[in-house]
């Protein structure tokens, strides 16, 4: 079956860093997203990856390790507004995408 | 302003009842997608279009139907709708079918089937 693991919920303070992994069992790997999610809003795209290493986008960086089936977020200088659920999602072979139940960061001052 | 609206915002509906949930983009993307999301679970895709006039079963098809009639829009039918289908429903576009392609997201409809 296809699985994609992904802490329930994390907590860090203002201005800190935090890490938020990803782990996956898909049939093939095409790609994976992050995307962001406010409480009773709809999901935001954050970053693609389809290769191997770590893309950065201001505060926030992706990484990818295909060999490991395994992805993080990190997300720097965290600020009140990032306190949000973040979604891991996996291209498979038939490029459908496969979703992870989100991780809830909650952010303390 | 281009983006992807929902109606109703939310819903209470009697159980056995029938409901239309209605989806409209204007970005002219080709694919659409519908998604319910319950607490504790990652989305899961009912039914997505690939482009206009044809359209696919996803992971949870059970209880809903879809039609493409064009571009702009992708109803979600529930034929009798039942307390299980109770959920936030979520529709989204992306410009290909192509999985790696950036879905956008509707703001969502909240739809509870007493």
């Amino acid at each position: 079956g296809q699985n994609i693991d992904q802490p329930t919920e994390m907590t860090a303070t203002e201005g800190a860093i935090v890490q938020i992994n990803c782990t996956y069992q898909t049939s093939g790997f095409n790609g994976l997203f992050w995307y962001q999610q406010h409480a009773g809003e709809a999901p935001t795209f954050l970053s693609y990856n389809v290769l191997d290493g770590l893309e950065e986008k201001g505060r926030f960086s992706s990484f990818l390790s295909r060999s490991k089936g395994y992805s993080y977020l990190l997300l720097k200088e965290l600020q009140m507004k990032d306190s949000a659920s973040y979604l891991c999602a996996v291209v498979d072979s038939n490029y459908q995408l496969i979703w992870g139940a989100g991780t809830k960061l909650i952010i303390k001052p | 302003i281009a983006g992807i609206t929902q109606a109703p915002t939310s819903q209470i509906l009697a159980a056995g009842r029938r409901m239309t949930l209605r989806c409209t983009q204007d970005m002219r993307h080709n694919a659409m997608y519908w998604y319910r999301q319950d607490l504790g679970l990652g989305l899961r895709l009912i039914h997505y279009s690939n482009t206009a006039g044809t359209t696919g079963k996803g992971e949870v098809p059970d209880g809903y139907s879809v039609s493409r009639a064009n571009t702009d829009d992708f109803p979600l039918t529930l034929a009798s709708a039942v307390p299980s289908q109770t959920s936030v429903y979520f529709c989204a576009s992306s410009k290909t079918p192509d999985g790696g392609d950036t879905q956008y997201f509707g703001p969502g409809t909240r739809l509870t089937v007493l």
